[in-house]
């Protein structure tokens, strides 16, 4: 059964730092890893999507990476703005209704 | 607007009532789920219709009933549920027949309170 983890649970960081936040996953077969925001009440935003051939996705100032073979992906960041904070959720999907979920880093970019 | 829309944003309910969740999505997707999003725990499955397959967790309680009628619409119907059935229900959708499994688009959810 594929367990997704995710470090840390919360972090606190002030206004302009890089950051990297770490998804690890227990089965490799995946057939791809997407990340998600979620605002605090409201639904899932997608970041981005890996595909299992992929070793990375970027978008603006975010970039993830993904290594099937150690079961790590990463999500980095880069100058970090207030509007950043929220919960950072990632999914490996094992099927074609399998996907499952962490249970999210609480991110908080202070002004 | 992520292209995937739920109806009621919020929803209070009596543990005796039945109401019903709306879910529906235009981009041509043909796979949606109901997931449950409960405090301090990762988001379940709990029904997938797709071309492929009909899946249900069998963890969920037969109070919780999908209805799928086409492609676009998918229902959650609820009847004599329990306070701790109060959750944030997330509704997404999936393109299939690529090859290749797709990302997942997400609506903004309905906060069910059972009272």
């Amino acid at each position: 059964k594929q367990e997704v983890t995710q470090i840390p649970a919360a972090l606190s960081v002030p206004e302009g730092e890089n950051l990297v936040l770490n998804c690890s996953f227990t089965d490799s077969a995946i057939y791809n890893l997407q990340w998600f925001r979620q605002d605090p009440g409201k639904g899932l935003t997608s970041l981005l999507l890996i595909q299992s051939s992929q070793r990375e996705q970027t978008s603006g100032r975010l970039n993830a990476s993904l290594d099937k073979s150690s079961g790590r992906s990463t999500l980095y960041i880069a100058a970090s703005q207030p509007g950043d904070s929220a919960t950072y959720l990632c999914a490996a999907a094992s099927g074609y209704s399998t996907l499952t979920f962490g249970k999210g880093t609480m991110l908080l970019v202070s002004p | 607007e992520t292209g995937v829309t739920q109806t009621p944003r919020h929803l209070v309910m009596g543990m005796t009532n039945k109401k019903s969740l709306k879910c529906e999505q235009h981009l041509g997707h043909n796979a949606m789920y109901w997931y449950k999003q409960s405090a301090k725990k990762p988001l379940e499955l709990m029904f997938v219709y797709s071309l492929e397959e009909r899946v249900e967790n069998n963890s969920v309680p037969s109070r919780f009933s999908p209805e799928c009628p086409n492609s676009s619409h998918l229902f959650l119907h609820l009847h004599t549920l329990q306070p701790e059935d109060s959750a944030l229900y997330l509704c997404a959708s999936r393109p299939t027949g690529t090859g290749k499994v797709g990302g997942y688009t997400f609506g903004s959810g309905t906060r069910l309170t059972v009272v």
